[in-house]
């Protein structure tokens, strides 16, 4: 299987504040990386895709890059109801998908 | 706009199996090119796809759940079903039904239902 590994696991941020979260995979997968936003109690909604695709209707301080292995998620300016818990996934091994464990971004 | 509803039990008995159901509104589950997947997250965990089914009939699982899962579809119902067997504590988590769509970029899930709290418990 493909690992997923995301850092930080949460982080504490302000509103405005630029985050950066990280998706690092096991092996390569190209460009198949996607990336989610999941709030308490919702269902997680799907904000890039291909790495770097923004999904329609997603903010645009919302930005996905990389590829091969090493991958990123960066929110250029935090907004209050961006907090919330984001997972990368790979769907590079067709078809068994995997996740990251998450990244909570809390405020400070 | 496409909306998915799982239902199903809330609690479930050590070795007896889990049955949910996903309910699609808003469009045919049979139109388009789609897979309908199952999701769950433990409490507290990560996210851990089950498997997917299309609406031919054709099936993937997570080779870890593999032999206990079965998914299935109703395209009269707009529904699509999973069943897990011989369930233990570790199966207790949210399960969220979506759809796996596909284009030039790869899969994605872009539809997903709020999620079923199954717990497993005597």
């Amino acid at each position: 299987d493909i690992q997923m590994t995301q850092s930080p696991s949460s982080l504490s941020a302000s509103v405005g504040d630029r985050v950066t979260i990280t998706c690092r995979a096991s092996q390569s997968i190209s460009s198949y990386l996607n990336w989610y936003q999941h709030k308490p109690g919702k269902a997680p909604k799907l904000l890039i895709c291909g790495a770097s695709s923004l999904q329609s209707g997603v903010p645009s301080r919302f930005s996905g890059s990389g590829s091969g292995t090493d991958f990123t998620l960066t929110i250029s300016s935090l907004q209050p109801e961006d907090f919330a818990t984001y997972y990368c996934q790979q769907t590079y091994s067709t078809p068994t998908w995997t996740f990251g464990q998450g990244t909570t971004v809390e405020i400070k | 706009q496409v909306q998915l509803q799982e239902s199903g039990p809330g609690l479930v008995k050590p070795s007896q199996t889990l049955s949910l159901t996903c309910t699609v509104s808003g469009g045919s589950i049979s139109s388009g090119s789609y897979y309908w997947s199952w999701i769950r997250q433990p409490a507290g965990k990560g996210l851990e796809w089950i498997g997917r089914i299309y609406t031919s009939g054709t099936t993937n699982y997570n080779p870890s759940l593999k032999s206990r899962v079965t998914i299935s579809v109703d395209t009269s119902k707009n529904q699509f079903s999973l069943k897990l067997s011989s369930v233990t504590a570790a199966d207790t988590a949210m399960y969220y039904c979506a759809r796996d769509n596909w284009g030039e970029v790869g899969y994605y899930f872009d539809y997903w239902g709020q999620g079923t709290l199954v717990t497993v418990s005597s």
